[in-house]
């Protein structure tokens, strides 16, 4: 089966710290591709960052930077200099490439606090 | 803004009813899904369409329908609705072969009274 665990159901940060948010995933799949999509309380799903699992690279985008470890099927996601406006419900979530299907697979979320 | 458009952005009905929402994609993308946001069951898959045609079923219940348009815009149909339908439900578009990346309309928050 393929699933998505987010260990952290709620966190807190002091503006301007760093934190990070765990996932590990389980797939039988060699290829795949695995997303951070951040929920803001506007309910709006806004793509943070995506890995691909051939490259070995970590992904960064901005402040946004992942620790992507693929034989231990991890990919934490580490937000730099924390922002109010970070505060959310962070999804870890993964595609593969196996026939035409598509969809998502997603954690349940963990809810991230920002404190001033 | 993701350029995924979503109508109606809320909804109340009454349980039996029929409803239907509507998404356009980002233009140029040719996939949409549908997924599903309930407090108890997280986000999920409910179905994809790929240039008009479906591609993949997730837990879609037989109530719902789907359809995606020579247009691309999709449509999803809700009928005999019951109080557990109530959820925010999204539609997403992607470019196949870009990173299969999903961009996410805002969402259609559906209330079943």
């Amino acid at each position: 089966a393929q699933t998505v665990t987010q260990s952290q159901p709620e966190m807190s940060v002091q503006e301007a710290e760093t934190v990070t948010l765990s996932c590990t995933y389980d797939t039988s799949e060699s290829n795949y591709y695995l997303f951070w999509y951040k929920q803001p309380p506007s309910r709006q799903m806004i793509l943070v960052i995506r890995q691909e699992a051939y490259k070995q690279q970590n992904a960064t985008e901005n402040r946004f930077s992942v620790n992507f470890q693929k034989a231990a099927k991890s990919f934490s996601l580490k937000i730099s200099d924390s922002q109010l406006g970070d505060t959310a419900m962070y999804f870890c979530a993964f595609t593969t490439n196996a026939g035409n299907n598509r969809k998502l697979i997603w954690g349940l979320g963990t809810s991230l606090a920002v404190n001033p | 803004d993701s350029g995924v458009t979503q109508t109606p952005k809320h909804l109340i009905t009454a349980t039996g009813q029929r409803v239907t929402l509507r998404c356009s994609p980002r233009s140029g993308d040719l996939s949409v899904y549908w997924y599903q946001q309930s407090l108890d069951q997280g986000l999920q898959f409910l179905i994809q369409y790929y240039n008009g045609e479906e591609r993949a079923k997730g837990n879609i219940l037989e109530r719902f329908s789907a359809q995606q348009f020579p247009d691309l815009h999709s449509e999803l149909n809700l009928s005999s609705l019951e109080l557990g339908d109530s959820a925010l439900y999204f539609c997403a578009s992607s470019v196949e072969g870009s990173g299969y990346e999903q961009y996410f309309g805002p969402g259609t928050r559906l209330t079943v009274t």
